[in-house]
């Protein structure tokens, strides 16, 4: 069953400093995804990524994050300046079109800001 | 924004009893999807649900789209040891940018 590859599993940083979160979707998708789920809480969405560029993001997704597909498999999170609140489960997702048909997420990035 | 409202928040059971939760919303979804989460996972998706009225099943797991396109809920009969997790619902609107709006969950507890 193809999958999506997240790491690091688990990532530690210092308050202000900036980290990127990597994701390898599933080969033949199209669409990309991160989305946050805060301890305890619901998955939230952050953004969409469709041909080479962001197609919607959430008003979480402010100047702080940004996304890239630096090749063709990779596809990356960076968040430029980690605050606190930033500490979340963050999950990759992939989709072979908009609709949700094959929608695959991946396990997930702990990111703890300290 | 749109906001699914999901309940049960939780439920504790014995089991092989059935269990019953569901979503609902002020908005119109055009798919509905139930997912599973286990701890330190990513949500896995259980049924997918995209024509309002169907009714899905999956093994022990049934889902049914609303006719309204507003609700969906999702039904596990005989419910086993290792159905414990957190369910969510996650619904997709009109927008071709594939964003899913996620419930609250439900966090399930199965006594053996």
């Amino acid at each position: 069953e193809p999958e999506v590859t997240q790491t690091p599993s688990h990532q530690v940083t210092q308050m202000g400093q900036e980290v990127i979160l990597r994701c390898v979707p599933i080969s033949n998708h199209l669409y990309f995804y991160w989305y946050r789920q805060i301890l305890g809480q619901k998955v939230e969405f952050l953004v969409s990524f469709y041909n080479n560029e962001i197609s919607e993001k959430s008003e979480i997704f402010d100047d702080q994050f940004s996304v890239e597909r630096p090749d063709g498999s990779n596809f990356t999170l960076k968040i430029r300046s980690t605050k606190l609140e930033d500490s979340a489960m963050y999950f990759c997702a992939s989709s072979e079109m908009y609709r949700v048909h094959g929608y695959t997420f991946g396990s997930g990035t702990r990111l703890t800001v300290v | 924004g749109q906001q699914l409202n999901q309940s049960p928040q939780s439920m504790f059971i014995q089991e092989g009893e059935d269990v019953s939760m569901n979503c609902t919303s002020s908005s119109i979804f055009n798919t509905w999807l139930w997912y599973k989460q286990d701890p330190g996972e990513g949500p896995v998706l259980l049924i997918a649900l995209y024509k309002a009225g169907e009714l899905t099943s999956n093994g022990r797991l049934t889902a049914q789209f609303g006719i309204t396109r507003k609700d969906s809920f999702l039904n596990i009969s005989a419910s086993i040891p290792s159905d414990v997790g957190i369910y969510f619902c996650a619904g997709q609107n009109s927008s071709n940018t594939g964003k899913l709006i996620f419930g609250q969950g439900t966090t399930l507890q199965v006594k053996p």
